[in-house]
């Protein structure tokens, strides 16, 4: 068991352009979430799956961000048109329903 | 909506000691779970402790221990004994399992603790 992987550890993007992000959770975890964390806050949550549904989205995602799970595995965050205030720290968390939230060592955003 | 305040944004204690982190919530449902999450610097966050509303008994793990106050809706994290690498960001996280909402985690600011040598 290698916990939660998220690629990549950074990203650096123009104002405009599309950035992608993958997580992979731990393999028998049925339930991924995404967070975004900005610097001297805790992480807010911005949506989460169980299995391959998306069960919840945060008002805080808007239609530029798009997140998927196909077939239940590794999950993917999309940010299409970035925004300079899209920049911060984007954490992929795993778990068993119900249980501990597995937490991945995020991808790092800056938006120039 | 939940919210969850951590009052202290930064604390500093002698190697050896004890400290308290403060925490408060704000809810209106009656079954919920609450954490202590652990992020060291440039490290991933890690669960310190978990404390169940429906158990009256606090939660203990080895120096880690809570004081949960359900009417007060307090929920304090005791470290004994703090070494160094107890320096970190600690978050407060407050969950409410498969009700109305966002069943993601809610998390204070963050209290950073600083163990000096």
């Amino acid at each position: 068991d290698t916990g939660v992987s998220q690629d990549p550890r950074h990203k650096i993007t123009k104002r405009g352009q599309n950035v992608t992000f993958r997580c992979d959770p731990i393999s028998e975890h049925n339930r991924l979430y995404w967070y975004r964390q900005t610097l001297g806050q805790g992480p807010e949550f911005l949506t989460y799956f169980q299995n391959e549904a998306q069960l919840e989205k945060s008002r805080l995602l808007s239609d530029r961000f798009s997140a998927e799970r196909p077939k239940g595995s590794f999950s993917t965050l999309e940010i299409q048109r970035t925004e300079q205030g899209d920049s911060a720290m984007y954490l992929c968390a795993s778990s068993v329903i119900y249980n501990e939230q597995f937490f991945g060592p995020g991808t790092r955003l800056t938006v120039l | 909506a939940q919210t969850v305040t951590q009052s202290q944004p930064e604390m500093s204690v002698q190697e050896a000691e004890t400290v308290t982190l403060s925490c408060t919530y704000d809810t209106s449902e009656s079954n919920y779970y609450l954490f202590w999450y652990k992020q060291p610097p440039s490290r991933q966050m890690i669960l310190v402790i978990r404390q169940e509303a429906y158990k009256q008994q606090n939660a203990t793990e080895n120096r880690f221990s809570v004081n949960f106050q359900k009417a007060a809706k307090s929920f304090s994290l005791k470290i004994s004994d703090s070494q160094l690498g107890d320096t970190a960001m600690y978050f407060c996280a407050f969950m409410n399992p498969g009700g109305g909402g966002a069943d993601g985690l809610t998390f204070g600011k963050g209290t950073h603790l600083i163990i000096q040598p």
